[in-house]
Formats: structure tokens, sequence, C-alpha cells
């Protein structure tokens, strides 16, 4: 069973600085399987990064999407005031998603 | 702009069944997998299962006995029945599309609102 695990849990930034998030993948997985979200309170989660590096339609570049194997990342390169969620990363492989705990990006 | 719409009961007692019902507007029905995805406090963002058009499925094998995801295309129209719901079924539920072979494929484009479902006594 594949297990992702993401870090930090809690992430306190300041705009206009760059933020790294981390999901790493119990077995190696293909980048194709790989998508990250962001979630803020009160809201469904919304699709940015597809296929580990794709933007989603309507995701700003100042969000990218990297890595390979079982280290993957989201980064934002610029935090923006409406940037500040939750952001979770998505696995699918032998027909089951699977979803990461989640690292919160909070105000410091 | 495609939406989803979902409705159901949001309050079930210990051992009763949840049933909940998405609707798709505004896009095709095909080409797409359509699921339903939970979120609960102690457990996060769960995959529940998924079926397309013509009626295949696949579930989560941690919920398989117990969920039955069907479909009306007619209606566009897809459903979720979670028998013997328990305390831990409590949830914000979410109906779902997923791209089957278009981009962005292996991922959700496209959320419904949510549906609060409180099991208790």
């Amino acid at each position: 069973e594949l297990v992702l695990t993401q870090s930090p849990g809690t992430l306190s930034l300041s705009p206009g600085e760059r933020a790294t998030l981390s999901c790493r993948a119990s077995q190696s997985v293909s980048t194709s399987s790989l998508a990250w979200y962001q979630q803020k309170p009160g809201q469904a989660p919304r699709l940015l990064i597809y296929g580990a590096s794709g933007r989603a339609s309507g995701t700003p570049d100042r969000f990218s999407g990297s890595g390979s194997g079982t280290d993957f990342a989201l980064t934002i390169s610029r935090l923006e005031p409406e940037d500040f969620a939750v952001y979770y990363c998505q696995h699918y492989g032998s027909s089951i998603f699977t979803f990461g705990p989640g690292t919160k990006v909070d105000i410091k | 702009q495609v939406q989803l719409q979902q409705w159901g009961a949001g309050l079930l007692k210990p051992s009763e069944t949840l049933s909940l019902t998405c609707g798709v507007y505004g896009g095709s029905f095909s080409g797409y997998y359509w699921s339903w995805i939970r979120q609960s406090p102690g457990k996060g963002l769960e995959w529940i299962g998924e079926i397309n058009h013509s009626g295949s499925t696949n579930y989560n094998p941690s919920l398989k006995s117990r969920v039955t995801i069907s479909v009306d295309t007619s209606k566009k129209q897809f459903y979720l029945i979670l028998s013997s719901v328990t305390a831990a079924d409590t949830a914000v539920y979410y109906c779902v599309r997923a791209p089957i072979t278009m981009i962005p494929q292996n991922a959700f484009d496209i959320w419904g609102q949510g549906t609060v479902v409180t099991v208790s006594s």
C-alpha cells in the first residue's frame, strides 16, 4: 500500500517569501500520477498541479511542481495573501487514489 | 462551465445507509471517471471509489465491502451508497471528476460543493 508523507506539517511564512512543500512516497511512483491541491477553509480542494509539474487551468505561474521517483515538491515562488491555505499531494496508481496528510501554510 | 451539484441526507444514525447523489451540469458525462471523496478531521482526504459512464467501477479496498457507486447517464447523475455507517463515517463527502485520457489525467479537476454527513445516535 502506497503512503504519501508531507512535510512540514505547518509552514509559517510571510507574504512575498518562497514556500517549498515536500511530498514523499513510500515507493517510487510515476510522475504522471502525482498531483497537488490547495484547500481554503470551508471550500473544496482545488487542483493546482497534475503530472507532477503541469499547471492546471487557472493556476498562477508562481506555483510550480517538481520531482520524480519518491520525492516531489510544490514551490510557491512568492507568497500572495490568498496562498495561505492547506496543500495536499495525491497519487493515482493500481486503480487507487491516495492523498497525503497535507501541509498548512500560515502567516508568520 | 461544468458544475457538480450534490445532495443527500446529512444526519444518520449508526447502522443506517448513507445515500448521496451528484448531478453533472454543463458538460459531457463520457470521457471521465466520476468519484466520491470524503474528508474528516481524523483521516484527512479519503478516496471512496469511482465510476465511468458505462458503469465500470473501482473502489477503495478499505471501504469496498460497504460501498456501491452507480450511474444514470440519462440524467447525468451518479450515486453513492455506503451501508452500515458508524461515527467513523462522519465527514464531508465530495463528488469529483477525473479525466480518463485528457489532461489533467489522474487528477480531480472539478469538485462538488460538499455534503456534511454526521452519524450520531
